[in-house]
């Protein structure tokens, strides 16, 4: 059972550039969801879904596009990259919606944007 | 900003001690959760305690919540060096924004041998 696999692992970006975070799960979750991890600001939720074909903007979805043409799959993709994107992103699912319970997290991709 | 706040930032203690993180937040919650993460890896449910809960057990770890106070606190016991890690808050609210759920910024508790 592999759980939340994101991919790629690392990745580096020149400003301007798009590219699309993947992140799939093999768990029929139907709430999936982005978050960016940066030093001293804790995870802020970029975008959620609750479904095929149903997102949502969360605190910081500037500069980010998702989709969810299936249940398992949840896509990030950064239109024109910036320096300010440099983080870690985590994609993250659960079984429950409203609220999530029991987030279950990728391993993650550290992005940079130079 | 809905987001929680763990206090301290950073805790060190002797394998062996107890260590307690605190959490506050801001508004009505439905529950609130705590996660840990280990360095560079994604993060790892630990805990869930609803609303209408005032304490729960897992193993090593106790939670209470104090919705009077819009507080919480995790206490892990007899810690161990593998404890050694990041802990995060995580509020789930009720009506508008429920299904956002809010992290604070952390604890990071250091466990020395």
């Amino acid at each position: 059972n592999a759980g939340v696999t994101q991919t790629p692992k690392f990745q580096v970006l020149k400003t301007g550039q798009s590219m699309t975070l993947q992140c799939a799960q093999d768990m029929n979750h139907e709430y999936m969801s982005w978050y960016r991890q940066d030093p001293g600001m804790g995870l802020r939720l970029i975008h959620y879904s609750v479904g095929a074909g149903i997102t949502d903007q969360g605190e910081v979805p500037n500069g980010y596009n998702v989709s969810r043409s299936t249940t398992e799959d949840f896509p990030l993709r950064l239109l024109s990259a910036a320096p300010s994107q440099t983080s870690v992103y985590f994609c993250a699912s659960s079984y429950a919606l409203g609220p999530p319970e029991k987030l279950f997290f990728g391993s993650g991709t550290q992005l940079s944007v130079l | 900003s809905q987001q929680g706040e763990e206090d301290p930032q950073a805790l060190s203690i002797q394998e062996g001690e107890n260590a307690t993180m605190n959490c506050s937040y801001k508004t009505s919650i439905n529950n609130l959760q705590w996660y840990r993460q280990n360095s560079g890896r994604g993060l790892v449910h630990l805990i869930l305690i609803r609303s209408n809960e005032r304490e729960k057990h897992s193993g090593r770890l106790r939670v209470t919540l104090d919705t009077s106070k819009k507080s919480s606190s995790l206490l892990i016991t007899a810690s161990r060096a593998a404890d050694t890690a990041s802990y995060f808050c995580a509020t789930g609210y009720s009506g508008a924004g429920s299904y956002q759920l809010t992290f604070g910024k952390g604890t990071k508790l250091s466990v020395i041998p």
